[in-house]
């Protein structure tokens, strides 16, 4: 049972947007610690997609955005593309868990 | 450009201790946050712990009594030991540098751990 609380997976056709979300709680995510996000392809480690809620790091496409909003954030992605099937993840960090991070359970995207 | 690198046994017998090495270049060690984390096969990542210059450490509560991890800035290395391993320990670890979330990973080592 993750701390953050992620859909296991989620779909959506080229060229569509799809949207991930995040659930967390006062501890973590309502409590203002950031969010980041991560995209995982199969068989390779995880690559920062999303730091500090909104920001890109340099070299990730535009296609992908976050937002965070009381104790939820969101990952949404538009302009779909075979590419982008993976698995995301969410993190933050939590208060209550004597200083721990903590991931979401990730969320599988599957395009159509 | 930073680069990760896991590197230890890639067995491991149970209730022995896991011994693992990252070797970081393209830059120091002696500032961030590194950190330890792992992955069972087809599940989620879970945070290990994290070390930052000085040694100052912070683990996962559920692993805590288990792991510690210290490094030597000479060396560029940081290193994670796992004691009294069982086959749920059984993963790929991966080590990792924070800068504005955890912007450089190794590539992931499989430990599994089995007698």
């Amino acid at each position: 049972q993750s701390v953050l609380t992620q859909p296991p997976s989620v779909s959506g056709a080229p060229g569509q947007r799809v949207t991930i979300s995040c659930t967390g709680s006062s501890s973590n995510i309502g409590a203002g610690f950031d969010v980041h996000w991560y995209q995982q392809l199969p068989g390779t480690a995880p690559k920062l997609l999303i730091y500090g809620n909104s920001n890109r790091p340099s070299g990730v496409p535009d296609r992908f955005s976050g937002s965070k909003s009381g104790t939820s954030a969101s990952l949404a992605i538009t302009g779909l593309q075979a590419e982008d099937e993976a698995d995301y993840y969410c993190q933050s960090y939590d208060s209550r868990l004597s200083g721990t991070w903590v991931f979401g359970g990730g969320t599988k995207l599957t395009v159509l | 450009q930073v680069q990760l690198q896991e590197s230890g046994p890639g067995l491991v017998k149970p209730s022995e201790t896991l011994s693992l090495t990252c070797t970081v270049s393209g830059g120091s060690i002696s500032s961030y946050y590194w950190v330890w984390i792992r992955q069972p096969a087809g599940k989620g990542l879970e945070w290990i712990g994290r070390i930052y210059t000085g040694g100052s450490t912070n683990y996962n509560p559920s692993l805590k009594s288990r792991v510690t991890m210290s490094m030597d800035t000479s060396k560029n290395q940081f290193y994670l030991k796992l004691s009294s391993v069982t086959a749920a320990d059984t993963a790929v670890y991966y080590c990792a540098r924070v800068s504005r979330g955890i912007d450089y990973w190794g590539q992931g080592t499989l430990v599994t751990v089995s007698s």
